[in-house]
């Protein structure tokens, strides 16, 4: 079992729609939880990180964690054709040692926005 | 630029060559992570200092890979005898460790292509 799975897509969706963005990881002690946004040919750029049960809202983003499934998505409102990317989801393993933290990520969801 | 910079940006070479890496960490961060990605796949982490010590190494790290941050600050990763499975965008990260809350900004990438 792949430690963090994400649908690899493309996601459709017209302009000024929410794009969903969903993503599942194995480790149940997994605490930090981070999307990232990647252009194409670009490196990763960070969006949103969520370390709680819930839903964490900045401007037209939306992160939801619900650690009991293990479930992690990303909601864009108001979908623009600049937000076409390709989403990464990315998870700190499990701290075991106190001395790791790096991320493990999934292949990522390309997200198209047609105009 | 105050973020993470890698140096160079692009690399082609042939089989068999030694190349070299460079990445400068956003200043006063401690942690300084590498990772490879290829392509339709997320970043995989290859190994990661604290400070100047390499604290992690990933098993994808094979002993062709060496890396160093001989003063706590820039780092470089070395790839001796490259071969054409070495093509790849290596990425550099740093963040301010403070364990599970960390938040890790990328570099720009160095893509490789080995001929």
């Amino acid at each position: 079992q792949k430690e963090v799975e994400q649908n690899s897509g493309p996601l459709s969706v017209p302009e000024g729609a929410i794009a969903s963005l969903n993503c599942t990881y194995s480790d149940r002690g997994s605490q930090s939880f981070f999307w990232y946004r990647q252009y194409s040919g670009k490196s990763p750029e960070l969006i949103m990180s969520i370390y709680s049960n819930g839903d964490k809202e900045d401007g037209r983003f939306t992160a939801q964690l619900n650690k009991a499934s293990q479930y992690v998505s990303l909601l864009i409102r108001d979908s623009q054709p600049s937000d076409s990317a390709t989403y990464l989801c990315a998870v700190i393993g499990r701290v075991v040692r106190g001395s790791q933290g790096n991320l493990i990520f999934g292949k990522g969801t390309k997200l198209s926005v047609k105009p | 630029d105050t973020g993470v910079s890698q140096d160079p940006r692009h690399k082609i070479t042939k089989r068999g060559q030694n190349v070299t890496f460079r990445c400068d960490p956003i200043s006063e961060h401690n942690r300084l992570y590498w990772y490879r990605q290829t392509l339709g796949q997320g970043p995989e982490f290859l190994t990661y200092f604290q400070n100047e010590a390499q604290l992690e190494k990933s098993r994808l790290l094979s002993d062709r890979f060496s890396a160093e941050r001989p003063k706590g600050s820039f780092s470089t990763l070395e790839i001796q005898r490259t071969e054409q499975g070495d093509s790849a965008m290596y990425l550099c990260a740093s963040s301010l460790g403070a364990g599970q809350q960390e938040t890790q900004y990328f570099g720009p990438g160095t893509r490789l292509l080995v001929l």
